[in-house]
């Protein structure tokens, strides 16, 4: 258990339906990510909230939204996927050192998407 | 943006001291070299983290020459447990948004302890 949490843990959705990605932390951290990690592929960081404030990541398809409401939740709103979008999508969160505290990621156990 | 190379995969056996290098010529001065370790169908899982010298905690050593070119994972006796993949990385420790966020995964080393 690290702290973070992510619902659903399986998701199984068509191309053409919409579904949500659902993140939270309760370690009062101020900074969370979302990651894609497909098969025999690197994690492939999507987006970044530092203070709620998303760090622009041009490289991922317009067809993943992320949400940030609040510094301990973090969605990813999914629409008109691919299926090669199928992969392990994994949220993490950290504290932003500038306190003098270590840097490190807590992650959660990840949603694993397949697309139809 | 710093990059990391690592080794696809190493092997070892139960007891025995393993040594992950990490190769990372362009890392600039900002850099931190940190490392994780993950398990199957889990997140990646904080191991430890360093800036240069030797760090040391209660799971792994973090050798770091004064160049800063290279790091070298250290896991003391392995069991069968520790067979996951590790992945180095290196990045400026500020999580902001005007840094590029440059704190990436490579491809990892693939470790198997055998009995």
């Amino acid at each position: 258990e690290t702290g973070v949490t992510q619902t659903p843990r399986h998701l199984v959705m068509g191309m053409t339906n919409k579904k949500s990605l659902k993140c939270e932390q309760h370690l009062g951290h101020n900074a969370m990510y979302w990651y894609k990690q497909s098969a025999k592929k690197p994690l492939e960081l999507m987006f970044v909230y530092n203070f709620k404030e998303q760090t622009e990541n041009n490289s991922v398809p317009s067809r993943f939204s992320p949400e940030c409401p609040n510094s301990s939740h973090l969605f990813l709103h999914l629409h008109t996927l691919q299926p090669e979008d199928s992969a392990l999508y994994l949220c993490a969160s950290s504290q932003d050192p500038a306190g003098g505290s270590s840097y490190e990621q807590y992650f959660g156990p990840g949603t694993r998407l397949t697309v139809t | 943006l710093a990059k990391t190379t690592q080794p696809i995969s190493m092997d070892s056996y139960e007891g025995q001291e393993v040594n992950i290098t990490c190769s990372h010529n362009n890392i600039a001065t900002n850099d931190y070299i940190t490392w994780y370790q993950q398990f199957p169908s889990q997140g990646p899982r904080f191991i430890i983290q360093g800036y240069k010298t030797k760090v040391t905690n209660e799971v792994a050593s973090l050798f770091i020459p004064a160049d800063r070119k290279s790091s070298t994972l250290s896991l003391p006796r392995v069991s069968l447990s520790d067979t996951a993949v590790y992945y180095c990385l290196v990045g400026d420790i500020f999580v902001r948004p005007d840094n590029n966020n440059d704190m990436r995964f490579g491809a990892g080393t693939r470790l198997t302890v055998k009995p």
